[in-house]
């Protein structure tokens, strides 16, 4: 049972455009939601986060939003860059008391072309 | 802090033998997750623990897997006796739920199983 979810496991956008990665969770216990992005041969690494209690957090190029009635969250790059290139993982927190856990979704390779 | 460190960074077995990967948590993170990655399920999640306390291993794929966590600096995750199935990277992350809202990351684990 994937609870969280991207459907897009690829994407390729030319430099200076946007990139928008989709993420899609399925429990509403979840409180916390992450972005990693992840290159060959390395651990993930931490992007962005946002919590339940906002809609909307940036930081530089990147922005993440976040619809609870959806369940979905988003991140766009603005501009993307060629080194921008690898496999974006959404990740969903529970920080509540019975309910601590962290999920990944399957992960969406970005491409950014020259 | 040097992060997670996680060992060996490569193994290859053959099959039927038993394997042990390694992961040393950061100081004071009071989570650590242990995950493989798949292309079909991306990061998936298969255990982890509180407080050196095993919480969730409905992820373990199969009794040939087991990890422990016998004290707060020091976890494995074993398979025995592992297939080539088994093949993947491991990563384990740790977290401390309550102050730090991101998990770190170790360098990963590549196995093989020939």
């Amino acid at each position: 049972d994937q609870q969280v979810k991207q459907n897009s496991p690829s994407l390729s956008v030319q430099e200076g455009r946007i990139s928008i990665l989709n993420c899609d969770y399925t429990n509403s216990m979840f409180d916390y939601f992450l972005w990693y992005k992840k290159y060959p041969a390395e651990g993930p690494t931490f992007l962005i986060s946002i919590s339940s209690i906002k809609d909307k957090n940036e930081d530089g190029r990147f922005t993440v939003f976040l619809n609870k009635s959806a369940k979905h969250l988003s991140l766009h790059i603005v501009p993307s860059q060629p080194g921008d290139s690898a496999v974006y993982f959404c990740a969903a927190l529970g920080k509540n008391t019975g309910f601590q856990k962290l999920v990944f979704g399957t992960g969406t390779r970005l491409l950014v072309s020259p | 802090d040097a992060g997670v460190i996680q060992s060996p960074r490569h193994e290859v077995t053959e099959m039927g033998q038993e394997v042990t990967l390694r992961c040393k948590p950061i100081s004071g993170h009071d989570y650590l997750f242990w995950y493989r990655q798949t292309m079909m399920r991306g990061l998936e999640l298969l255990i982890y623990f509180n407080n050196n306390v095993p919480i969730d291993d409905s992820g373990m794929p199969e009794d040939r897997f087991s990890a422990k966590m016998p004290n707060a600096s020091f976890s494995t995750l074993k398979i025995q006796p592992s297939e080539p199935r088994d093949s993947a990277v491991y990563f384990c992350a740790s977290i401390s739920m309550g102050l730090v809202t991101e998990a770190f990351f170790g360098q990963g684990t590549r196995l093989t199983v020939v």
